[in-house]
């Protein structure tokens, strides 16, 4: 039962350059969502998808480009990696139906941007 | 913009004590405040979750407090247990508008022995 899987579970990047983190669901959920998590700061939602094939903005997009091209897949990418990228990053995935808010979270992946 | 707001940062309880956590809102629409626990290296987890029709809930040693005219609620865990250490998260959304979670910042709780 692996629910959302993240790869990479970790990496190192030089200022400048560009990578792209994976998030799989194996639930059949609707709704997918990119988060990173800075101390102090919670959570912040980066981008979302409620479907096969969109995606929205979060609060703070700037830097990063997502992709839904199948439904069991949201990638997130980074074309110029910055510092101020260091952060850990969730995937979270939600059915989609109104009797449940619950965000179904994988075990992050942590960025290190020199 | 900070639409949820917690505290306390970090609290430190003895065994048995009854750690509780702070969050308020500022978003009416909002209709799902969920609290998500997180361990160390792990992603988080849902652990209670409240609707504003709702005062209160309890599930096990875990009770919300819900205050819909104050715009704030709470957590508390009852009879705490070391294995209850772990960084708690408050956070609200519209479940209509695509359920996207606002989290508050996060509270380290450490429960001694």
């Amino acid at each position: 039962n692996a629910g959302v899987t993240q790869t990479p579970k970790f990496r190192v990047l030089k200022t400048g350059q560009s990578m792209t983190l994976l998030c799989a669901q194996d639930m059949n959920h609707e709704y997918m969502y990119w988060y990173r998590q800075d101390p102090g700061m919670g959570l912040r939602l980066i981008h979302y998808s409620v479907g096969e094939g969109t995606t929205a903005k979060g609060e703070v997009p700037d830097g990063y480009n997502v992709s839904r091209l199948k439904k069991q897949n949201f990638l997130l990418g980074l074309e110029s990696a910055a510092p101020s990228q260091t952060s850990v990053y969730f995937c979270a995935s939600s059915s989609g139906t109104a009797n449940t808010g619950e965000l179904f979270f994988g075990e992050g992946s942590r960025l290190t941007v020199l | 913009q900070q639409q949820v707001k917690q505290s306390p940062q970090s609290l430190i309880v003895q065994k048995g004590g009854i750690p509780i956590i702070n969050c308020a809102y500022e978003n009416t629409a909002f209709d799902y405040f969920p609290w998500y626990q997180q361990f160390p290296g792990k992603g988080p987890a849902l652990l209670i979750a409240i609707r504003p029709d709702v005062s209160e809930k309890k599930e096990g040693r875990f009770t919300i407090s819900f205050n819909k005219s104050a715009k704030q609620f709470s957590l508390h865990i009852m009879d705490s247990q070391p294995g209850d250490s772990a960084t708690y998260f408050c956070a609200a959304s519209i479940r209509a508008a695509g359920n996207k979670l606002t989290f508050g910042g996060g509270t380290r709780v450490l429960v001694k022995p």
